[in-house]
């Protein structure tokens, strides 16, 4: 069974740093892309950053370009998103999913940024 | 970059009725690259359609996806109680790794 767990959100003063994690199982790992997806409270759903399986390929959003940092690793089966210069605009439950185009999405872990 | 546009908004329909979801890309998206997720309140989304009409594991036979170019629709032929839910459709790209989602479509019992 694939899964999915998401850990490393909380409550974050603007412009500090948080580190989100994504431990997975079930599948091959690293024969997968993997993603970080956000979405704010109330709100739909936005692409942050995404990985390829060896990491040679990664994309990020407009939004979080410069700031925010995908990694993984895949002796671990984990997935990493390194956040830094937090915004209040940040604020949103972020998942991780697997695969090209997400076919299974953790449950997400909640990051609020706010004084 | 590929903008996704959901109508309507919100569908208002009776359980046991037909609902009809587009998605319109502002540019040509290739179908094998197109996608559609369900998602309720306090769930992750969960994956119906990929490649624009095959449905993902598990996916009842009610729903389906159709379309090319910049045009795609989900149908669902009748709508059980446990389909009242939003729906997004996905554009995804490879190199780089990339998603785009569009904004919504809600149904919404009548």
């Amino acid at each position: 069974e694939v899964q999915l767990v998401e850990s490393g959100g909380g409550l974050v003063q603007p412009g500090r740093s948080l580190r989100l994690s994504c431990a997975a199982s079930g599948f091959t790992f690293d024969d997968y892309a993997m993603h970080w997806v956000r979405q704010a409270p109330g709100k739909g759903l936005e692409w942050v950053s995404g990985i390829s399986w060896n990491s040679g390929s990664i994309g990020y959003a407009d939004s979080v370009k410069g700031r925010f940092t995908i990694s993984r690793d895949n002796a671990k089966n984990s997935l990493y998103l390194q956040m830094n210069s937090l915004r209040a605009e940040d604020t949103a439950l972020y998942y991780c999913a697997k695969g090209d185009f997400g076919d299974y999405w953790g449950q997400g872990t909640l990051v609020t940024v706010s004084s | 970059e590929i903008v996704l546009t959901q109508s309507p908004g919100t569908l208002s329909l009776s359980p046991g009725e037909r609902a009809t979801l587009s998605c319109r890309a502002s540019q040509s998206v290739s179908s094998s690259y197109l996608a559609w997720y369900q998602q309720k309140p306090g769930q992750a989304p969960r994956l119906l359609i990929y490649g624009a009409s095959s449905r993902a594991t598990g996916i009842p036979d009610r729903f389906s996806g159709s379309g090319s170019g910049t045009d795609f629709t989900l149908t669902i032929s009748r709508l059980e109680p446990e389909d009242f839910a939003v729906y997004y459709c996905q554009q995804y790209g490879s190199s780089p790794p990339a998603l785009t989602f569009g904004g919504g479509t809600k149904v919404e019992i009548k």
